[in-house]
């Protein structure tokens, strides 16, 4: 089945710095990467999603790049705030359950 | 926007209880989806309901069962709890597509097993 693997699993950055959270994945049939922000006592919230067929995707400060050859995706966080600190998960689906990675927790320093 | 509802939100129980957690996706969503989480861990996948069917099953114990109503609604029932049930317990919902589905998760409900 899929494996999804997840790095760093904690990441400190400074207000206004940049952070990059990496995912590989095992199943190339997988086809579909969200990625989700989790803050404490909260459910994961969906914050931006990929599809196989597209390489980049950008919303405002984030972005998430996908490498199909090398099976392994990325979350770029630009201009990073304080508020940006939570768990993040990256995910990978063939189109039915996720399967998620192991989360990544994102301080970010005023 | 209105978004998935999960109820109790948190629940206490003595081991060999039983318990039953409910979910209400978003409206017009058909898919459901159970996600169970321990502490400092990633959510694992239960269970999923596409139109009152089962869709896909995940490493849900025998213990444990669940269903889709008419209204989409979903219940997780657990029976004989154990202490290592104590978990989050999430609820996502989607709208069936073509391809993946998007989903959206609820608040959880947090179950503690005494």
């Amino acid at each position: 089945g899929e494996n999804v693997e997840q790095h760093p699993s904690t990441l400190s950055v400074q207000e206004g710095d940049s952070a990059v959270i990496k995912c590989t994945y095992s199943d190339s049939a997988s086809n579909y990467f969200p990625w989700y922000k989790q803050e404490l006592g909260k459910g994961p919230q969906l914050i931006i999603d990929i599809r196989s067929n597209v390489g980049e995707k950008k919303d405002q400060r984030i972005a998430v790049t996908l490498n199909k050859t090398a099976k392994h995706f990325s979350l770029h966080i630009t201009e990073t705030q304080p508020e940006d600190s939570a768990v993040y998960f990256c995910a990978a689906s063939t189109g039915d359950k996720l399967i998620f990675g192991t989360g990544t927790r994102l301080q970010v320093f005023p | 926007a209105a978004g998935v509802i999960q109820s109790p939100r948190h629940l206490i129980k003595e081991k060999r209880e039983t318990a039953t957690l409910k979910c209400y996706p978003i409206p017009r969503h058909d898919t459901v989806y159970w996600y169970q989480q321990g502490p400092g861990q990633d959510p694992q996948f239960l269970i999923s309901f596409y139109e009152k069917m089962q869709s896909d099953k995940g490493s849900i114990p025998d213990r444990f069962s669940a269903q889709q109503f008419s209204d989409y609604h979903s219940e997780l029932n657990m029976s004989s709890l154990e202490l290592g049930d104590s978990a989050l317990y999430f609820c996502a919902s989607s709208k069936r597509a073509s391809d993946a589905d998007t989903q959206y998760f609820g608040p959880g409900t947090r179950l503690t097993v005494l």
